[in-house]
């Protein structure tokens, strides 16, 4: 089983639609919770943290956490084709201050 | 505040001919890491720093990967000899002390093996 798991994608909508990217995670000691967004040919930028169970929103993302199911989940409102995108999901593992990778959803908004 | 630097851009180099990866983190921050990553993959941890010293290199193929951190600043990553299965990005990130921040990324050096 892999540490961090999402699906590849891509993952289409259309413009103006919820666009919701999910990741689970195997280790059950991690506490911190981030979610990159990485266009063709550039380096992952961060666009949202998460350390608590629930929902934490900021503008158009929301970044939903559970950590009974070991879950953890972003949703994009009013999706934008510039929200096009590679979104990475990254949790803490090991115990220490390493993040640790998921393999990305290409997400795809459509006009 | 300036961010993590890196260079070179790209580099494109021969099999079995080495290679170095120069970085250096946002002023202040502690802990430096060396992400590798392949297309279509997500970023693969190969060294941890915390200052000068090692934190984690279980995922650093030592036998042809090394890397430095002098002085608790500047990192560079070396890659003697190269491998056609090197051909990725890689990319240097740096945090603060020991706290869970997400990491700001540098722009990355893409490295092409032929």
């Amino acid at each position: 089983q892999k540490e961090v798991e999402q699906n590849s994608g891509p993952l289409s909508v259309p413009e103006g639609a919820i666009a919701s990217l999910n990741c689970t995670y195997s280790d059950r000691v991690s506490q911190s919770f981030f979610w990159y967004r990485q266009y063709s040919g550039k380096s992952p930028e961060l666009i949202m943290s998460i350390y608590s169970n629930g929902d934490k929103e900021d503008g158009r993302f929301t970044a939903q956490l559970n950590k009974a199911s070991q879950y953890v989940s972003l949703l994009i409102r009013d999706s934008q084709p510039s929200d096009s995108a590679t979104y990475l999901c990254a949790v803490n593992t090991g115990g220490g201050n390493k993040l640790t990778f998921g393999t990305g959803t290409q997400l795809k908004v459509e006009l | 505040e300036a961010g993590v630097a890196q260079s070179p851009r790209y580099k494109i180099i021969e099999k079995r001919q080495s290679v170095a990866f120069w970085c250096n983190p946002i002023s202040g921050h502690a802990t430096l890491y060396w992400y590798q990553q392949i297309l279509g993959q997500g970023p693969k941890l190969l060294i941890q720093f915390q200052n000068n010293g090692v934190v984690d290199d279980s995922q650093l193929p030592k036998d042809r990967f090394s890397a430095e951190r002098l002085k608790g600043v500047d990192s560079t990553l070396k890659i003697q000899p190269a491998k056609l299965e090197d051909s990725a990005v890689y990319l240097c990130a740096s945090s603060p002390r020991q706290e869970i921040y997400g990491y700001t990324f540098g722009s990355g050096t893409r490295l092409t093996v032929v």
